[in-house]
This record gives structure tokens, C-alpha cells and sequence, in this order.
């Protein structure tokens, strides 16, 4: 059983509306949590990163959340681009580096 | 871009034949990983690598290799291809504990 699930699988919005990604976690002792957005093949881009005792990190329009008591983070895209079609990726680390769990991702369309 | 880059940008082997991909960390980042991402699919971790040792290791077969050089770079060797084996393969860099930054992958198509 995967440990980070994302929500929804995809989605579809029209340009200059928002949106809200989720990802619910079980990976413990917990140490951070990353938001990646990938375009198709390519690389991921971190977007942020954020520790326990971080509740928002915003990154331009992209602000992300964390709830470390329910284990649950989401990503909150404003007056969204079509450049933001991509996929978007949680991982979540334990203590130690290697242990980066990466969840499968939400895909994320902007039609104009 | 991330600073790190990888090569080749894709590539097209055939079943049984064995292949070499490369990647060169991002400056300051002593640590390497690899991943394996199957269309649709997040990244699976394979190994891991600091400061020229093996750092840890997913749930891939021995024939999946690697070895990090005094510079930080990196090799990953797949022996004895398979068809599953075609897949985006990612390699990040750290620098220890720090965020990861990816290269743009590498594309290989298993015939």
C-alpha cells in the first residue's frame, strides 16, 4: 500500500480559476513534505517544502498546506495558467533522506 | 533548470542488452538518487548514493547498478534489459538531509 495518496487522480479547470490538490500521508517519524510539478517527461520541479511545524508555504501563486496531526497536506493553485498543466507530486520524507515516498500524482489540465 | 543534468536524453534498446545512464549532480550536492517512474506512475526509488557508497536501495533487482564518482556523478547499469523495464529514469541530487533537485530524466524504450 502506497503511503502518500493523492487526490484527485486528474483534473480538469478553465483558465484563471483556482484549484486544491490533496495528499493524506502515513509515512512515519515524519520529516517533510514536497510538492513537485512534472511535465510530461520531464524532471519534477520542487514547488515547496515544508517541515512539522509548518503550516503554509507559498510559492507565488502556488501555497501549499500541512496538517502534520492528520497527516494531510494540499496545494492550492491560483488564477491558474495554461502553464500549469502538469503533473503535481507529494513526497514525503522520513528521517532519513533515502526514504522519500512518493505518491502517484495529480494531473492537472487548464483549457483556456 | 535544477543544475543537474542527465544522459542520454532517450534512448532505444532491445530486450536482453544492457544500458548506462549517466547523471552530474547539482554543485554541492553530495548525495545521488535514482528513480524508476512508469507512465502515469510517481517515481519508485532504486538506490541511493553518498559520497561514492551505496545509501540505500529500493525494491529493484541486482541488475540494476550503480556508482558515484569523486565528483558526485553518477551511473546507473541495468543488465539484461526487460520489457518493464521502459520507463522516465530520474536521478536527484541532495545535499544530505536538503530538498532534492531532479534532472530531466531519461527516456527508455525497451523493444
Amino acid at each position: 500500500k502506497n503511503q502518500v495518496e493523492q487526490s484527485p487522480q486528474s483534473l480538469i479547470i478553465l483558465e484563471g480559476k483556482n484549484c486544491t490538490l490533496q495528499c493524506n500521508y502515513t509515512v512515519s517519524p515524519f520529516s517533510n513534505l514536497r510538492w513537485y510539478k512534472q511535465d510530461t517527461g520531464r524532471g519534477p520541479v520542487s514547488l515547496t517544502i515544508m517541515t512539522f511545524s509548518e503550516n503554509t508555504k507559498s510559492n507565488g501563486r502556488y501555497t501549499a498546506t500541512l496538517d502534520a496531526d492528520t497527516k494531510q497536506s494540499s496545494l492550492h493553485i491560483t488564477a491558474s495558467q495554461l502553464s500549469d498543466s502538469a503533473s503535481y507530486i507529494c513526497v514525503v520524507s522520513a528521517n532519513n533522506n533515502n526514504d522519500m515516498r512518493f505518491g502517484a500524482g495529480t494531473r492537472l489540465t487548464v483549457k483556456p | 533548470e535544477t543544475g543537474v543534468t542527465q544522459s542520454p536524453t532517450h534512448l532505444i534498446k532491445t530486450r536482453g542488452q544492457q544500458v548506462t545512464l549517466r547523471c552530474s549532480s547539482q554543485s554541492g550536492h553530495n548525495t545521488v538518487s535514482w528513480y524508476q517512474q512508469a507512465l502515469g506512475q510517481g517515481p519508485q526509488f532504486i538506490f541511493q548514493y553518498y559520497r561514492e557508497e551505496e545509501n540505500g536501495r529500493g525494491n529493484f533487482p541486482p541488475r540494476f547498478s550503480g556508482l558515484q564518482f569523486p565528483n558526485y556523478s553518477s551511473e546507473l547499469n541495468v543488465n539484461a534489459l526487460e520489457l518493464d523495464d521502459s520507463a522516465l529514469y530520474l536521478c536527484a541530487s541532495s545535499p544530505g538531509q536538503g530538498a532534492a533537485s531532479f534532472g530531466p530524466g531519461t527516456r527508455l524504450l525497451v523493444l
